[in-house]
């Protein structure tokens, strides 16, 4: 049963670096075509695709906050962890993780976590 | 990017109607096009992938079709549980791209 659960702080302020941790079981990210991805998704918007880690440790991101995100992997322990720096308000979403067979479609997903950008 | 256009934006349906939403991409994806479904306060749930394979466990009331620049995903008869938001998504190319959504409201 492949569960995922995102934890990080639910308030930053604008500039600041928002640090996220996806924990997750039932897979490993050593496994051949295993890929885990980061989405966000604005109060009343729509999806957004952020990043994405393969179990080689091949990294893609989205272009228009390529400059912003950093992806890793940490096999042991069953994390992957998304850093996005200089935060704004503009950013505040629900962030989730999923799990991507072969990094196409995402098919388990994290329940979310809202993260807030306000002074 | 590739852009994903989905319409409606919004749907007004009954409980027992058939229902079409369409999904239309920037250029050709060949089948590369998965379907979620929303509801509110909730992670998307994975309904479709190669365009028109159905994930393991969803209900056969939900099918899909399409190829290239245009896709459909079809409720063959709407049941309450079906009211929801629903996105489509490429995996063609990076960065994968989702449609903006559209909401499947009760008439």
């Amino acid at each position: 049963q492949i569960t995922l659960k995102e934890s990080g702080p639910t308030l930053v302020k604008p500039t600041q670096t928002l640090t996220l941790t996806c924990t997750f079981s039932g897979f490993s990210l050593s496994t051949s075509g295993v890929g885990v991805v980061w989405i966000r998704q604005p109060p009343g918007k729509a999806l957004e695709w952020l990043a994405l880690i393969y179990w080689n440790d091949d990294k893609r991101y989205s272009p228009s906050l390529k400059s912003r995100l950093t992806i890793t992997k940490d096999t042991s322990k069953n994390q992957v962890v998304l850093t996005m720096t200089n935060m704004d308000p503009v950013d505040t979403a629900t962030y989730y993780c999923a799990h991507s067979p072969l990094a196409r479609n995402f098919d388990y997903w994290g329940q979310g976590t809202l993260v807030t950008v306000s002074s | 990017d590739i852009q994903m256009t989905q319409s409606p934006s919004t749907l007004s349906a009954s409980v027992g109607d058939r229902v079409t939403i369409t999904c239309r991409a920037s250029q050709s994806i060949s089948n590369w096009l998965a379907w979620y479904q929303q509801k509110l306060g909730k992670a998307p749930k994975f309904l479709i992938y190669d365009a028109s394979s159905l994930e393991s466990g969803v209900s056969s009331r939900f099918s899909g079709s399409g190829s290239g620049t245009e896709f459909t995903l079809t409720i063959s008869s709407l049941q309450p549980d079906d009211f929801a938001t629903y996105y489509c998504q490429q995996y063609n190319s990076y960065p994968r791209t989702f449609g903006q959504g559209t909401k499947v409201e009760i008439k």
